[in-house]
């Protein structure tokens, strides 16, 4: 079955540490996100990539880095740098079906707590 | 900058109607619309191009203004699987899809 899997669901974290949430799909896309969630604030933004090797920062990049080194896989590393990182983390995939027409598919989503 | 949705929550009763707002204050590219229920991820529902007409499928339709930057998702008749957040995503640049901050829909018997 294809589909993006996000690991682990639930995560725990010392403030002060750095941490990699995993992202992978085999749907074969060519483009990957990382969005946060917040309650009453939606999805957000984080980073984007089109291509491998090459990627864009969202709407709120600071505190957060990617990479993507395989098509298959996008991860994101939480840094010490992002002040309020507990939220839930959404990683989606999409590829362009012609004509401007394309939709993405989203991961379960990793819990992220820093206490 | 994120599209403002409106309402920020809603309650119907099994087979009224609703209607969900999106705005931007970009030019877009295209407007998306996803459904999420709660614990789960969000599901594509559709897509509205520009210069397209209105799209849907069996009771849950949506339009696109281009000029005034706005879409619009119908829920005709709902029904109790229609409960969860809807998010409208705008198209400001290629493949870079910024999400509202929802709309809590409720359906209950």
């Amino acid at each position: 079955d294809g589909g993006i899997t996000q690991s682990p669901k639930y995560l725990f974290r010392k403030e002060g540490q750095n941490v990699t949430l995993s992202c992978e799909q085999n749907l074969n896309h060519d483009a990957m996100y990382w969005y946060r969630q917040d309650p009453g604030q939606g999805l957000r933004l984080i980073y984007y990539s089109q291509i491998v090797n090459d990627f864009q920062k969202g709407d709120i990049a600071e505190g957060y880095s990617v990479s993507r080194e395989k098509k298959e896989s996008f991860p994101l590393t939480v840094t010490s740098a992002q002040k309020n990182p507990t939220a839930f983390y959404l990683c989606a995939s999409s590829i362009d079906g012609g004509q401007g027409y394309y939709e993405q598919y989203f991961g379960p989503g990793t819990r992220l707590t820093v206490t | 900058q994120q599209p403002v949705q409106s309402p920020q929550a809603v309650i119907l009763r099994e087979g009224e109607d609703a209607v969900i707002n999106c705005s931007s204050s970009k030019a877009l590219y295209s407007v998306h619309w996803y459904r999420q229920k709660h614990g789960e991820a969000p599901v594509f529902l559709m897509i509205l191009l520009k210069g397209g007409e209105q799209k849907g499928h069996e009771k849950i339709s949506a339009s696109f203004n281009e000029k005034k930057q706005q879409s619009s998702l119908y829920l005709t008749a709902s029904q109790l699987s229609y409960s969860g957040t809807y998010f409208c995503g705008t198209e400001v640049g290629y493949q870079k899809v910024t999400f509202g901050t929802g709309t809590k829909l409720q359906v209950i018997p």
